[in-house]
């Protein structure tokens, strides 16, 4: 998966509760990028950051949160005011944003509500 | 409105069958095009990148032609193999103000069965 970890593989979480999701690359990339995959639908996407301490929403932002305190890490906070968490999340990175920027995925994490 | 519409959906073929999978797009202007493979519970891995210049570009079993005229893209497998079952998408950037956003394809399933 091109030197991107995301943790954990599986997370289960109860109604109300936030959690968050882990991504780290060693790629050295400056761009990286969380997108949200449900079943019948492309991949849509929630946060991306171009550098460290900056980042920006997505087409799907709200529910969500990130922060970029390093170049290496992307973590991804999906709050109690997501209503449809449920679904495969999946981080990216890329070395920049221009259009022929190839992104590099992570395994997932699949996220499931209870 | 989606921008990259793929099919067939679905598709089930015989091991050692070939088989081709269609992308239209209507991303304006075109920089470029990407089908990924992506495996079940597993992140999205590139098999190739295609340009505005390039017709064809072969990655070992996999050959994708590009008709930038028609806005046409496909993917044909040669000699199919079970590990070949997987979700395959196409994608293709397109410039934003904030640099640029990927449209993802909603992807044909492909099951290859003995």
């Amino acid at each position: 998966d091109g030197g991107i970890t995301q943790s954990p593989k599986y997370l289960f979480r109860k109604e109300g509760q936030n959690v968050t999701l882990s991504c780290e690359q060693n790629l050295n990339h400056d761009a990286m990028y969380w997108y949200r995959q449900d079943p019948g639908q492309g991949l849509r996407l929630i946060y991306y950051s171009q550098i460290v301490n900056d980042f920006q929403k997505g087409d799907i932002a709200e529910g969500y949160s990130v922060s970029r305190e390093k170049k290496e890490s992307f973590p991804l906070t999906v709050t109690s005011a997501q209503k449809n968490p449920t679904a495969f999340y999946l981080c990216a990175s890329s070395v920049g944003t221009g259009t022929f920027g190839e992104q590099f995925f992570g395994p997932g994490t699949r996220l499931t509500v209870l | 409105k989606n921008q990259v519409e793929q099919s067939p959906q679905s598709l089930i073929i015989l091991e050692g069958k070939n088989c081709t999978l269609q992308c239209n797009y209507t991303v304006s202007p075109f920089s470029n095009l990407r089908w990924y493979k992506q495996d079940t519970g597993r992140g999205p891995v590139s098999l190739t990148i295609m340009t505005f210049s390039e017709n064809t570009k072969s990655n070992g079993r996999y050959t994708a032609t590009l008709d930038a005229d028609t806005k046409q893209s496909s993917l044909h497998i040669t000699a199919s193999q079970l590990s070949d079952s997987a979700s395959y998408i196409c994608v293709v950037p397109e410039a934003s103000n904030s640099g640029y956003a990927l449209n993802f394809g909603k992807g044909t399933s492909l099951l290859v069965t003995p």
